[in-house]
């Protein structure tokens, strides 16, 4: 089993749609949640960073982490074009030099049509 | 917000030559860098840890004679690929924690390495 488990898609949705990315996890030791955009080609690029159980919301992203149930999330609103990419969720441990240390999960392929 | 850099951005190696490439915070001091490993249509997978002034820590699997890993300051890590085989043909990424920003971990923009 991988430690973390995430759908890759591909997911395809319209323009304006409300998109739902998800993550399960089984160690739960890790601490540090993040959802990361990757495009084709290109390094992933930091989207949402959380620590604590609960909502985070920024523009139109929002994550949410759930602890008790090793399962993360990452809600689009609105959807553009320009969302479509590879969404990558991440984690850490958060221990000293061990924080930047992150295991991904496979990542999502979305595509938002006009 | 902080950067991270990678040079090159893409490279052409023939089997058996090295490759070098470096990573550079560009405007925060990083310590601790790190270097994944990305196949196509895969994920990233940690290669090592880049300890400044000191060696590197590999993950279980990547050969640390052939990834050779050196930190020689705060703001630069260079990953040399040795005696490059085309299997070796992937997406390296490297990434650094700025403290400066919360611990934010940024990625550099990734280097695409083939081998003929």
């Amino acid at each position: 089993q991988k430690e973390v488990e995430q759908d890759p898609g591909p997911l395809s949705v319209p323009e304006g749609a409300i998109v739902s990315l998800n993550c399960t996890y089984s160690n739960s030791a890790f601490q540090y949640f993040m959802w990361y955009r990757q495009y084709s080609r290109k390094g992933p690029e930091l989207l949402m960073y959380t620590y604590s159980s609960g909502n985070k919301e920024d523009g139109r992203f929002t994550a949410q982490v759930d602890k008790s149930s090793k399962y993360i999330s990452l809600f689009i609103r609105d959807s553009q074009p320009s969302d479509s990419a590879t969404y990558l969720c991440a984690m850490s441990l958060g221990v000293s030099t061990s924080y930047g240390k992150l295991t991904f999960g496979q990542g999502t392929i979305l595509t938002v049509h006009p | 917000g902080a950067v991270v850099s990678q040079h090159p951005s893409w490279v052409i190696c023939k089997s058996g030559t090295s490759v070098k490439i470096e990573c550079r915070s560009l405007d925060f001091q990083a310590t601790t860098m790190f270097w994944y490993r990305q196949f196509p249509k895969q994920s990233l997978m940690l290669m090592a840890t880049s300890n400044e002034g000191s060696k590197a820590t590999y993950e279980q699997g990547v050969e640390k004679d052939k990834f050779l890993i050196n930190h020689a300051s705060l703001t630069l890590s260079t990953l040399t690929v040795t005696s490059a085989h085309p299997e070796d043909s992937s997406f390296y990424i490297c990434s650094a924690s700025a403290q400066i920003s919360g611990n934010t971990i940024y990625f550099g923009e990734g280097s695409w390495l083939t081998v003929v």
